[in-house]
């Protein structure tokens, strides 16, 4: 079945340093991916996502790029904030038209911690 | 706005009562799923509904029911079977229509169990 694998956290960075949280997937037919935020206490958000092969997703200086050759949708942030500190969770759709369990598969979240 | 709603945040239950969590959309979302939460973990599917008046089990839907009498609505009913029911419960939508959507989640309700 569809799978989704992320690093596991927490991962700790000092204020201003670049961000890498590893995505990889499994998926049959062609998915779709996405990356969402949680916050303490609250639901997940959308981050950002990417429908297609080579396309990138980029929001509040958050990027990732569909990479089908490697299975890979890497979340980057040039230069972190105390702010981003949250739990960030990769995604995806992977049938076409399709609903239900079998259509969105969820990774198992990375706890990003900034410090000051 | 259009938007998911849960209700309420927080809720507290006795052992041996059941208790009702609330979702409703204004999406327009065919498909509706609950996620049940606990500390320092990822999601876990409790169950999920295409259709109105129809709903499928997923990973842990043990001590759970739910209900789809219309399309905004998926109420969640978590029972006195249920031994272990404190945690954060996630709802959750989205549309089935043309390509691979994402899904919309609700602001979570927090059950402890006293």
């Amino acid at each position: 079945g569809d799978s989704v694998t992320q690093m596991e956290g927490p991962v700790t960075l000092s204020e201003e340093a670049f961000l890498t949280i590893n995505c990889t997937y499994t998926a049959t037919g062609y998915p779709s991916l996405f990356w969402y935020v949680q916050y303490p206490g609250e639901g997940l958000q959308l981050l950002l996502k990417a429908t297609k092969a080579d396309d990138k997703g980029s929001n509040k200086g958050f990027e990732a790029t569909y990479r089908k050759e490697t299975t890979s949708f890497h979340l980057e942030k040039g230069s972190v904030q105390v702010s981003d500190s949250a739990v960030y969770f990769c995604a995806l759709s992977a049938r076409e038209g399709g609903g239900g369990a079998d259509g969105l598969t969820f990774g198992k979240g990375t706890h990003l911690i900034i410090q000051p | 706005d259009g938007g998911i709603t849960q209700s309420p945040k927080y809720l507290f239950r006795k052992e041996g009562q059941n208790v009702t969590l609330s979702c409703e959309q204004n999406l327009n979302h065919d498909a509706m799923y609950w996620y049940r939460q606990d500390p320092g973990q990822g999601l876990r599917l409790i169950y999920y509904s295409q259709i109105v008046n129809d709903f499928q089990k997923g990973d842990i839907a043990e001590g759970y029911s739910v209900s789809r009498e219309k399309k905004e609505s998926f109420p969640l009913t978590v029972t006195s079977a249920q031994k272990n029911p404190t945690a954060f419960y996630l709802c959750a939508s989205r549309w089935t229509g043309r390509g691979n959507t994402e899904a919309f989640f609700g602001q979570g309700t927090r059950l402890t169990v006293v």
